[in-house]
């Protein structure tokens, strides 16, 4: 089952703002993933936090976890057309082992130029 | 090119008959994951095997199974299609197993877009 839910569902902003999406999950975790899925490719791993992390940055890239709360923040700075993606958080799968990721059904990111 | 390959791309075929998906890992990674992707249901984990054995189940059904073969590449076998199979299945893989729950860090292929009609 989802543990993960991403919100919002889609975001459009102009191209140089910022865009930020954030990730609720249900159960405690160790670690949390964010993911980049251009339109009907395969999804490409972007950052991983954990638990005892509350922030992790990448090139434009921040992502913040807030363990109290059960959520997680993706934060893009500087937005480019090429951004333009759906945005997946990922868990450890609870049904079976340490092993199996579970993908919340992601933002939809849209830079308008 | 993420260095896992999967045949073929695109599938369309009939309600009831049966196709196979193939994956080949990124060099030097043992984990093989499946999963399946539509609008409705998002992203849904089907089944993991590393260095071929079957390590964690999700939500697969009984006319999906896979296996992994000793030189890492697995098959996705879908039999009795339905059209609610059609979907995007993607494969991933990763180094190894981590004890860590949610520490792998998955390298997926570009997908199969299988149609049923």
């Amino acid at each position: 089952s989802q543990q993960g839910e991403e919100d919002p569902q889609a975001l459009s902003i102009q191209e140089g703002e910022n865009a930020t999406m954030n990730c609720s999950y249900k159960t405690s975790i160790n670690n949390l993933q964010w993911y980049r899925q251009n339109s009907g490719r395969g999804l490409v791993h972007l950052i991983l936090i954990r638990s005892n992390e509350r922030e992790k940055h990448s090139g434009r890239l921040r992502v913040t976890l807030d363990t109290s709360k059960k959520s997680s923040s993706l934060l893009i700075t500087a937005s480019r057309a090429a951004d333009t993606a759906s945005y997946f958080c990922a868990t450890g799968y609870s049904g079976g082992g340490a092993d199996g990721l579970t993908f919340g059904k992601g933002t939809h990111l849209i830079i308008q130029p | 090119d993420s260095g896992v390959t999967q045949t073929p791309k695109h599938l369309i075929t009939a309600t009831g008959q049966r196709v196979t998906l193939r994956c080949s890992p990124r060099s030097g990674d043992l984990s093989v994951y499946w999963y399946q992707q539509s609008l409705d249901q998002g992203l849904q984990f089907l089944i993991h095997y590393y260095n071929g054995e079957e390590r964690a189940k999700g939500n697969i059904l009984e006319r999906f199974s896979a296996q992994q073969f000793p030189d890492l590449h697995s098959e996705l076998n879908l039999s009795s299609l339905e059209l609610g199979d059609s979907a995007l299945y993607f494969c991933a893989s990763s180094v190894s197993i981590q004890r860590s729950s949610g520490a792998n860090v998955l390298t997926f292929g570009a997908g199969s877009r299988l149609t049923v009609l």
